[in-house]
């Protein structure tokens, strides 16, 4: 079965404190990972997505088949990085599932 | 970039009646629409899949006479809840796909849909 699994609900920093937001993944054959991106009052953005191993606002995520995770990571934390976070695999048929979500709040 | 437009943004019904929401891909061809379901504070949860031209694939314990998906086209996919009840409300989201140019997912803004 597809399954995505982000264990924290909600990750508080501080401005430039480095972040890691969890998820780690369920699927039997070769999945496609994705970042994705919800601010306040916004439709869902991409971030970024494991084939391409880009970085985008800083953040990066390396997808790690052994331990099926591809935790979302930033080195210096930006109160503007404040949103909810989405991971999600797209699997069999295309279907594209997502955790629970990661509220990240970044204080000043 | 690709864009969504989802339509309406919001909208208030009556108990009893029918609601349609339309996703529309404005500049590329989306060969499969997905529709979402998301409750406050809560993740999208998958409705159903559809491909252009074809019937909708719906999730374990969605009901399709309920929710009926339609995708007449490649630029065109609706959603629509039949015999709203309260329960029903919710915000629904759109996304389409190009998997042919794996150009990923493209999300729609969403409706806001609450039933009175």
């Amino acid at each position: 079965a597809q399954r995505v699994t982000q264990p924290e609900k909600l990750l508080s920093v501080f401005k430039g404190a480095p972040v890691e937001l969890k998820c780690n993944y369920s699927y039997s054959g070769s999945p496609e990972l994705f970042w994705y991106v919800q601010y306040s009052r916004q439709r869902l953005q991409l971030l970024l997505r494991h084939i391409s191993r880009e970085s985008i606002k800083g953040f990066t995520a390396d997808l790690n088949k052994g331990e099926t995770s591809f935790h979302l990571k930033k080195p210096f934390a930006q109160e503007e990085d404040s949103a909810m976070y989405y991971c999600a695999l797209s699997g069999l048929g295309g279907k594209l599932i997502f955790g629970q979500g990661t509220e990240l709040s970044v204080k000043p | 970039g690709a864009v969504v437009s989802q339509h309406p943004s919001w909208v208030i019904c009556k108990s009893g009646t029918s609601v349609k929401i339309e996703c529309r891909s404005l500049d590329f061809q989306a060969t499969t629409m997905f529709w979402y379901r998301q409750f406050p504070k809560q993740s999208l949860m998958l409705m159903a899949t559809s491909n252009e031209g074809s019937k909708a694939t719906y999730e374990q314990g969605v009901e399709k006479d309920k929710f009926l998906i339609n995708h007449a086209s490649l630029t065109l996919s609706t959603l629509t809840v039949t015999s709203a009840h309260p329960e029903d409300s919710s915000f629904y989201i759109c996304s389409a796909s190009r998997h042919q140019a794996n150009y990923g997912y493209t999300f729609g803004s969403g409706t806001r849909l609450t039933v009175v």
